[in-house]
């Protein structure tokens, strides 16, 4: 099973400032990786796919890196709906074992 | 608009069954792949299972393998998760998501809650 960490668990940022978010995989992934947001009491939301790509509706300030095992969620400049829970997830397997990181919790400074 | 409801859980004792559905509106259901991810009280998601979208390919995480069972309707626009044998660690909300391409989940429902406990 591939297993996903991130980093840190949590990131307390201050309304305007730069976040970044690091999700690491134990082997390579290769461009396979999601990133999902999810507020208290709420289903996770689809942000990016394939590492880099957003989704439909995402804001410009969210951008994702990386390939293989390393990876970098960036949102530019945090606005106060931000403040969330984000969960990497890779989907590199077949058959599918989809696996999700534990999350990092992004809360106001 | 693409809507996924849940509905069907619920408190169950260890050791009985629960079958949770999934209500599709919005979308073509019959054209997309469908997963259903748990998520236990204060903790993370895990991905449970996978059905294609005729049906014929399904698989589970190991976890609830020989457990759960998972069906779709594609006359009806619905999902289905029958879940036997239930312990107290599948004790989870549970939703159901819509695969864009294999494994990119891009849109879930609001959940359902299940509760094993005695």
């Amino acid at each position: 099973e591939i297993v996903m960490t991130q980093s840190p668990a949590t990131l307390s940022v201050s309304p305007g400032e730069r976040a970044t978010l690091s999700c690491r995989a134990s082997q390579s992934v290769s461009s396979n990786l999601a990133w999902y947001q999810q507020k208290p009491g709420q289903a996770p939301r689809l942000l990016i796919y394939g590492a880099s790509t957003r989704a439909t509706g995402i804001p410009a300030r969210f951008s994702g890196s990386g390939s293989g095992t390393e990876f970098t969620l960036t949102i530019s400049s945090l606005q106060s709906e931000d403040f969330a829970v984000y969960y990497c997830q890779q989907y590199n397997n077949w058959p599918p074992r989809f696996t999700f990181g534990p999350g990092t919790k992004v809360d106001i400074k | 608009e693409v809507q996924l409801v849940e509905s069907g859980g619920g408190l169950v004792q260890p050791g009985g069954s629960l079958r949770l559905s999934c209500a599709a509106s919005g979308f073509t259901f019959s054209s997309y792949e469908m997963n259903w991810v748990r998520q236990a009280p204060g903790k993370g998601l895990e991905w449970v299972s996978y059905i294609s979208s005729s049906g014929s390919t399904i698989y589970y995480a190991d976890s609830v393998k020989g457990r759960f069972t998972i069906s779709r309707d594609n006359a009806k626009n619905s999902l289905y998760l029958q879940m036997n044998s239930l312990r107290a660690e599948d004790t989870a909300v549970y939703y159901c998501a819509r695969d864009k391409v294999i494994g990119i989940l891009d849109y879930w429902g609001q959940g359902t809650l299940v509760t094993v406990s005695s």
